[in-house]
């Protein structure tokens, strides 16, 4: 057990709806980092947060947005979802600059 | 971000032989390589890093070696077992990045008993 924390394990909806994912990181971790696993595309770095304000961005699309909140958890919202948004979303945590990071099991978001 | 490059995409080795995976990197500065284990339904899980100041790291039958040089580092899996199947990422951080990471495309490792 990592100790990250993802919440849905699975999500199933339709085109053109709105979804949160939520993530809390290992007890003390302040950075979170949110990842896309697709077939096609492999793991891909989306977005990291540092103590709730963002540290960098990856290949994330503007209709994704996330947030780290003052308790250290963090939601990614994924907006007028697409068929091709269907992947696992994974959150990592990790201490800080330098540290390595830990992932949770994901949520596995399935687009009808 | 780093292009990463991780070969063989497969890999089916008999129960008690060495697998060994390979990654290259783009970025003469990537200064953090982990490699990272995924079983079916879970996510990534952290197995052995290495980090640029030293060559080879071991972890009971897993080690790392890196060759700054020529820009590769590879997982030596000794004496595998079945519960070392899953499919193995290598990874390095982007360019002047805070450890946000670029991955590999993966290997599947099958351990036949």
């Amino acid at each position: 057990d990592s100790g990250v924390t993802q919440t849905p394990k699975h999500l199933i909806t339709a085109t053109g709806q709105r979804v949160t994912l939520r993530c809390s990181p290992r007890s003390g971790d302040l950075s979170v980092y949110w990842y896309q696993q697709s077939l096609d595309q492999g793991l891909q770095f989306l977005i990291q947060y540092y103590n709730g304000e963002e540290r960098a961005k990856g290949n994330i699309l503007e209709r994704f947005s996330a947030q780290q909140f003052p308790d250290l958890h963090s939601e990614l919202n994924l907006s007028s979802l697409e068929l091709g948004d269907s992947a696992l979303y994974f959150c990592a945590s990790s201490g800080g600059q330098n540290q390595p990071q830990h992932f949770g099991d994901g949520t596995r978001l399935s687009i009808l | 971000g780093e292009n990463v490059e991780q070969h063989p995409s497969t890999l089916s080795v008999q129960e008690g032989d060495s697998a060994v995976i390979k990654c290259t990197y783009s970025d003469s500065a990537s200064n953090y390589f982990p490699w990272y284990k995924q079983e079916l339904g879970k996510g990534p899980q952290l197995i052995i890093d290495i980090r640029s100041n030293v060559g080879e790291k071991k972890d009971q039958r897993i080690a790392v070696t890196l060759n700054k040089t020529a820009k590769h580092f590879s997982l030596h899996i000794t004496e595998t077992q079945p519960e070392d199947s899953a499919v193995y990422f290598c990874a390095a951080p982007w360019p002047g990045s805070d450890y946000k990471l670029s991955f590999g495309a993966g290997t599947t490792v099958t351990v036949r008993a």
